[in-house]
């Protein structure tokens, strides 16, 4: 089974600077990693997923993220977040299942990140 | 392209009540999902449909029901609700990586 911890519940951040929000996972086998944004009141928009290739991972918004295997790692970063990245942050894992296809995807609880000007 | 619909948006129940959450997709999506949101706790898996006929019980299935009634469709059913059923609930399709979510029902048991 796999499971994932969001380290931090919330991340008050200025405007302008940079971001970190910390996701560890942990599984047997291996695994497919996502990060999704859910503003209020909205459902989730993917903001970019791991598949297999370069571990750098950029997504929509100037998100990226870095899959770390040794760490069991997948934390998202911004170099300068802006008033309108506040929202609620989730990061994600699924298995990997023969042929390659995903398995049901394992929520983290979250992370709020407010971002004060 | 309306991707995953909804419905209702909102609802309000009295305890014992049922009630059914509509959800259908346009992408031709083989697998669909029912997740429910309550703070603190993140997303939980209720139900999940891999393919059409299929259903599956996830993390959180006591209280519910579902029904993947063709490709395009796959409800959700409360038959008794309870104050502990209040949350918010989505519903979400794949075809390989990456689930798309509807924009989610709040619904709230008294």
């Amino acid at each position: 089974a796999q499971s994932v911890t969001q380290l931090d519940s919330q991340v008050p951040v200025f405007e302008e600077a940079p971001v970190e929000l910390r996701c560890n996972y942990s599984s047997s086998v291996s695994v497919y990693l996502f990060w999704y944004v859910q503003y209020p009141n909205q459902g989730l928009q993917l903001l970019l997923k791991y598949l297999s290739g370069s571990t750098l991972v950029k997504g929509i918004n100037g998100f990226e993220a870095e899959f770390n295997k040794s760490q069991t790692s997948f934390h998202l970063r911004k170099p300068s977040v802006h008033i309108s990245d506040t929202a609620e942050y989730f990061c994600a894992v699924s298995a990997t299942l023969y042929g390659g296809s995903q398995g049901n995807l394992i929520f983290g609880k979250g992370t709020k990140l407010s971002v004060k000007p | 392209n309306a991707g995953v619909t909804q419905t209702p948006k909102f609802q309000v129940l009295k305890t014992g009540q049922s009630m059914t959450l509509q959800c259908a997709q346009d992408m031709n999506h083989n697998s669909m999902y029912w997740y429910r949101q309550d703070p603190g706790m993140g997303l939980r898996l209720i139900y999940y449909s891999a393919s059409e006929g299929t259903t599956d019980k996830g993390e959180v299935p006591n209280g519910y029901n579902v029904s993947r009634l063709n490709k395009r469709e796959f409800s959700l059913r409360l038959e008794s609700a309870a104050p502990s059923q209040t949350s918010v609930y989505f519903c979400a399709s794949t075809l390989f990586y990456g689930y798309t979510f509807g924009s989610g029902t709040r619904l709230t048991v008294v």
